[in-house]
């Protein structure tokens, strides 16, 4: 079965460049979600988007922006990046049968690292 | 304190055991759970989701007891291929916001040969 596919898979970057981070959700889902995975942490979740318009926003900074696109993917930009910045940025997605508030499965695609020298 | 906890580990337990773990949490308004399996490196994947009434699939089953914010994996038979970290997991509608999915810090099973 077709999964989330994530691009690029790594990624280094300098402090204070910008990184866009690219998501393709599970054929037929319309809600994706970005979380942020730093060194020995749980994942935190950044964002999520039903339907193209923002349906959610957690611990995202500002430096940080994301849309989702016609097709669903979506895209994490990310700018003036930081060390702190240095990650595992996993995309999920999910099926909302009814609303945005519906609480379907989100699968995981492999996620993105991202590296800040 | 996070919203919600596990023990961290590591449980290091021989193949064929019996292994459990706990998870508590504190929203009250949390609405569906989970546990998710996390090997190093790796995307966290669905385990397993967990019912009031406690669910079963093959050597796992899970419990949830809403009156006390509690969940529970067991692992019966444990497998080397087991090894890896379990992530308690809760997903609610918390003032307005939307179906994010709040993580426990994990715990790490290492299954000895």
């Amino acid at each position: 079965a077709a999964g989330v596919i994530q691009s690029p898979r790594h990624l280094i970057k300098e402090k204070r460049e910008t990184a866009t981070l690219k998501c393709y959700p599970i054929p037929r889902h319309d809600t994706v979600y970005w979380y942020q995975q730093g060194p020995g942490q749980d994942p935190q979740f950044l964002i999520s988007f039903y339907e193209k318009m923002q349906s959610d926003k957690g611990s995202i900074p500002d430096r940080f922006s994301a849309q989702q696109f016609s097709d669903y993917h979506s895209e994490l930009n990310m700018s003036s990046l930081e060390l702190g910045d240095s990650a595992l940025y996993f995309c999920a997605s999910s099926f909302s049968r009814v609303t945005a508030t519906s609480t379907d499965t989100q699968y995981f695609g492999p996620g993105t690292r991202l590296t800040v020298l | 304190r996070k919203e919600v906890e596990q023990d961290p580990g590591p449980f290091n337990v021989p193949e064929g055991a019996t292994v459990a773990f706990n998870c508590t949490y504190s929203n009250s308004a949390s609405q569906s759970f989970f546990w998710y399996r996390q090997d190093c490196r790796k995307e966290p994947k669905l385990l397993m989701s967990v019912y009031s009434s406690g669910n079963e699939d093959g050597r796992f089953t899970a419990q949830l007891n809403r009156a006390s914010q509690y969940i529970s994996l067991l692992i019966r038979d444990s497998k080397l291929s087991d090894s890896a970290t379990y992530l308690c997991v809760v997903n609610g509608i918390y003032g307005g916001a939307t179906n994010k999915l709040i993580f426990g810090t994990g715990t790490l099973l290492a299954v000895q040969p």
